[in-house]
């Protein structure tokens, strides 16, 4: 089975743009999750979303926002980006929903905002 | 509140020796408890997961972990070190709350082996 696949893999966007980075999840995943990791915060968990619904959000602003297909595939949108998204964004899926369940992670997207 | 400690955020071993990185977790209720680890330029992959069938853990690589809900540890080891076993590695607990969850990580603790 082909592994989690993230793109772009590298990103490089100014302050006040907007991004959208994109998953697919292993075939027959239905849970994908999205991560922000950077060296000073580490892991921070974004969303999940499972069959199409985001089932749980963590503590990050509106302007960061997501939605999943109804292939699983999902997509991430950071609006007004601003200095501090600067991060590696990780997604990982899982057969079912995320919490009792081994993660499967992408290579990421690394996103720099000048 | 559930949460992660690593202790170490940085840990250096020889080459043959034990390997040991610390985990405590705080949870209300009987958490899962899960190692990854993440190598240059990669994503996370998993280690090993605690699902309460038993408090001794046997991963990949050679690791395993066992869980002590006494001393709320959930701590990684492995016998002997390889060169190979540089990476980073996190700790990360998660439990239901309200019919919901999130997968909590620790800050992870970077391991170098030196020859």
């Amino acid at each position: 089975k082909a592994g989690v696949t993230q793109t772009p893999r590298y990103l490089i966007k100014t302050r006040g743009q907007q991004v959208t980075l994109s998953c697919s999840p292993i075939s027959g995943h239905r849970s994908v999750s999205w991560y922000q990791q950077t060296p000073g915060q580490g892991l921070q968990f974004l969303f999940e979303y499972f069959s199409e619904t985001q089932r749980n959000k963590g503590n990050f602003p509106g302007r960061f926002s997501g939605r999943q297909f109804s292939n699983s595939r999902s997509e991430m949108n950071v609006s007004t980006l601003e200095l501090g998204d600067s991060a590696l964004y990780l997604c990982a899926s899982s057969p079912g929903l995320a919490g009792n369940n081994e993660q499967f992670f992408g290579p990421g997207t690394r996103l720099t905002v000048l | 509140a559930q949460s992660v400690t690593q202790l170490g955020s940085h840990v250096s071993v020889s080459e043959g020796a034990l390997v040991l990185l610390r985990c405590n977790y705080s949870s209300s209720v009987p958490p899962y408890l899960f190692w990854y680890v993440q190598y240059p330029n990669q994503g996370l992959q998993l280690l090993l997961k605690y699902t309460s069938a038993a408090t001794l853990v046997k991963g990949i690589n050679g690791f395993e972990a066992e869980f002590k809900k006494s001393e709320t540890s959930f701590h990684l080891t492995k016998p002997s070190a390889h060169m190979s076993d540089a990476a980073e590695y996190f700790c990360a607990v998660s439990h239901a709350t309200s019919g919901t969850y999130k997968y909590i990580f620790g800050t992870g603790t970077r391991l170098k082996v030196l020859a």
